[in-house]
């Protein structure tokens, strides 16, 4: 089993819908949780970053975090043609030698059209 | 503006050859880091760096060197040993091992 799991899609929606990303994880060591997205051939941008579990909200983004399911989601409301990107998850633990690690879900492909 | 730079953008080399990718931030961060990218694939780590004069392998250092002389900079060479070279290479830094990881804009290399 990955360490960590997510839909690669793609994923296709009418601007202004709501969208939902995923990742479950299989390593309770996992304490902090990011998503990043990620423009055709451009490098990854930090969308979101949760530590342990709860929700947080920037704007249109909100990620969830549920330890106890080991599953994380980004929602995205009222989504644009720009939000149209790749979608990463990460995690990493907190301590010991292995905290600058992330590990890293495949990417979800997101379009939105207009 | 305080960010990451990777140079070049693209890069060609013909097998055998070792080829070095910059990378330089001026965020005045201690950590920084190099990904491999692939096409549907994650991120794979291929070395770290906490401190200058200091880094460790990543999951995928094999055919791989780095050097951090300096606290700004911290190339990679892909030498001739690494047998799949062509990818997307991302380097990173944070502040911290805790901290958020930016990312510099990457460079593509192929392998002709």
């Amino acid at each position: 089993q990955k360490e960590v799991e997510q839909d690669p899609g793609p994923l296709s929606v009418p601007e202004g819908a709501i969208v939902s990303l995923n990742c479950t994880y299989s390593n309770s060591a996992f304490q902090y949780f990011m998503w990043y997205r990620q423009y055709s051939r451009k490098g990854p941008e930090l969308l979101m970053y949760t530590y342990s579990s709860g929700n947080k909200e920037d704007g249109r983004f909100t990620a969830q975090v549920d330890k106890s399911s080991k599953y994380i989601s980004l929602f995205i409301r009222d989504s644009q043609p720009s939000d149209s990107a790749t979608y990463l998850c990460a995690m990493k633990r907190d301590s010991g030698g292995s905290n600058y690690k992330l590990t890293f879900g495949k990417g979800t492909l997101l379009t939105v059209n207009p | 503006d305080g960010g990451i730079t990777q140079s070049p953008k693209y890069l060609f080399r013909k097998e055998g050859q070792n080829v070095t990718l910059s990378c330089e931030q001026n965020l005045n961060h201690d950590a920084m880091y190099w990904y491999r990218q692939d096409p549907g694939q994650g991120l794979r780590l291929i070395y770290y760096s906490q401190i200058v004069n200091d880094f460790q392998k990543g999951d995928i250092a094999e055919g791989y060197s780095v050097s951090r002389e300096k606290k700004e900079s911290f190339p990679l060479t892909v030498t001739s040993a690494q047998k799949n070279p062509t990818a997307f290479y991302l380097c990173a830094s944070s502040q911290t091992g805790l901290g958020e990881q930016f990312f510099g804009p990457g460079t593509r290399l192929t392998v002709l």
